[in-house]
């Protein structure tokens, strides 16, 4: 199974500040590589597919990148509605694997 | 627009089944994979398999082979899954999630049911 390897595991930030969340996969996945963002009693919604492609309705604030085997989930401006967990997925192949989860604070 | 209404809460007692289904609308329901994903209270998420309802063909994830069972009912755009053999660790939540056209990532969920095993 491919490993996806999330940190950090939280992360507490100001509002208008940059927070980037990784993903570091054990073996190359390509761009098959989604961001989640999970709020409390809540299903996941998806924010970014395909390593850097932008899901529909999703504010341009959030942005994907891929260094190698790599990926980044950078917010550019923090919001108030932006706090929550935050998941990447992997779908290069079966079974699809999800990293750990990275809580999101606003200090 | 695009919605999966997945089925209520169950308490279960330990060593029973248990059918959990999602409804779906919106959509051609046979012509996108129909996923399962498992999170157990505080944790992440654990990708069970999916269904294509258009011809009936699944995959699981190997951890969850003898555990759940897919199916998926054309006629009514509903997918199924059963847990069976019951325990503890099967205390979670569950989601169903629509597998996008184009990429395969899940695009919409369902709200998720929680099923509780306990005596």
């Amino acid at each position: 199974d491919i490993q996806m390897t999330q940190s950090p595991a939280s992360l507490s930030a100001s509002l208008e500040e940059i927070v980037t969340i990784t993903c570091q996969a054990s073996q190359d996945i390509g761009n098959w590589l989604a961001w989640y963002q999970q709020k409390p009693g809540k299903s996941p919604q998806l924010l970014i597919h395909s390593a850097t492609s932008l899901a529909d309705g999703i504010p341009s604030r959030f942005s994907g990148s891929r260094s190698g085997t790599q990926y980044s989930l950078k917010i550019s401006r923090l919001q108030v509605e932006d706090t929550g967990i935050y998941y990447c997925l992997q779908r290069y192949s079966n079974p699809r694997t999800f990293g750990g989860g990275t809580k999101l604070e606003l200090k | 627009q695009v919605q999966l209404q997945q089925s209520g809460a169950e308490l279960v007692k330990p060593g029973s089944s248990v059918k959990i289904s999602c409804k779906a609308s919106g959509y051609t329901f046979t012509s996108y994979d129909m996923h399962w994903i498992k999170q157990q209270p505080g944790n992440g998420l654990e990708w069970i398999g999916w269904i294509y309802p258009g011809n009936g063909n699944t995959k699981y994830n190997q951890k969850f082979n003898g555990k759940a069972t897919l199916t998926a009912d054309k006629s009514s755009s509903t997918a199924y899954m059963q847990l069976s053999s019951l325990t503890s660790e099967d205390s979670a939540v569950y989601f169903c999630a629509r597998g996008d056209y184009y990429s395969g990532f899940f695009d919409y969920w369902g709200q998720g049911v929680m099923v509780t095993v306990s005596s």
